[in-house]
């Protein structure tokens, strides 16, 4: 079975500019989360998604948004790009996210300049 | 929120010693993992564990959930078991769980 995917693996980006990020999770698996990882903050909750339904949110600005789609794959969203944005962006996916096991992609690493 | 503390923050050890990693949490979970990030920054899920024990090989780990604490155990460690150990808890229903900052452990040959 293939595990989550997502595309690209790396992006360089100028501030002010937007960019969107892809995942397709493990076949089967509903949920899918988003994570931000740097340095100063570790990991960091973005938000959780279920049969195309946010069900969770974290501590981020509006310009952080996601979507989920029907076949589960899902994409993130970033506008008006920051230097601070700068992170390893990691997707993971599950049966439910409450009760079953995580499962993370290989990330994507965001340079903002 | 919950809270997830881990200890200790940085380890070395010698190819063969044994370790035990800590992970503390501030409130009752009903989902509790540890995964392993690897120096590419590979997440692997190591144990889905909100109570008992589980073994996998070399690696154990166990929930006490009434004191609300979990440990990881490594045995026999190798040069690849290098890397940042993550414990993560979800309390509740709010579908998201909270990191903690991690153990970075380095194993030397």
């Amino acid at each position: 079975k293939a595990g989550v995917t997502q595309t690209p693996r790396y992006l360089i980006k100028t501030r002010g500019q937007q960019v969107t990020l892809s995942c397709s999770p493990i076949s089967g698996h509903r949920s899918v989360s988003w994570y931000q990882q740097t340095p100063g903050q570790g990991l960091q909750f973005l938000f959780e998604y279920f049969s195309e339904t946010q069900r969770n949110k974290g501590n981020f600005p509006g310009r952080f948004s996601g979507r989920q789609f029907s076949n589960s794959r899902s994409e993130m969203n970033v506008s008006t790009l920051e230097l601070g944005d700068s992170a390893l962006y990691l997707c993971a996916s599950s049966y439910t996210a409450a009760n079953s096991p995580l499962h993370f992609g290989n990330g994507t690493r965001l340079t903002v300049t | 929120g919950i809270q997830v503390e881990q200890s200790p923050p940085d380890l070395i050890l010698q190819e063969g010693a044994n370790s035990t990693l800590r992970c503390n949490f501030s409130d009752s979970v009903n989902n509790l993992q540890w995964f392993h990030q690897n120096p590419w920054g590979q997440l692997i899920n190591l144990f889905y564990i909100p109570s008992g024990t589980k073994q996998n090989g070399r690696l154990s780990a166990t929930t006490v959930a009434t004191e609300r604490y979990s440990l990881l155990y490594i045995s026999s460690s190798q040069t690849t078991d290098s890397g940042v150990y993550f414990c993560a808890a979800q309390g509740g229903s709010n579908y998201k769980l909270t990191f903690g900052k991690g153990t970075l452990l380095t194993v030397n040959p």
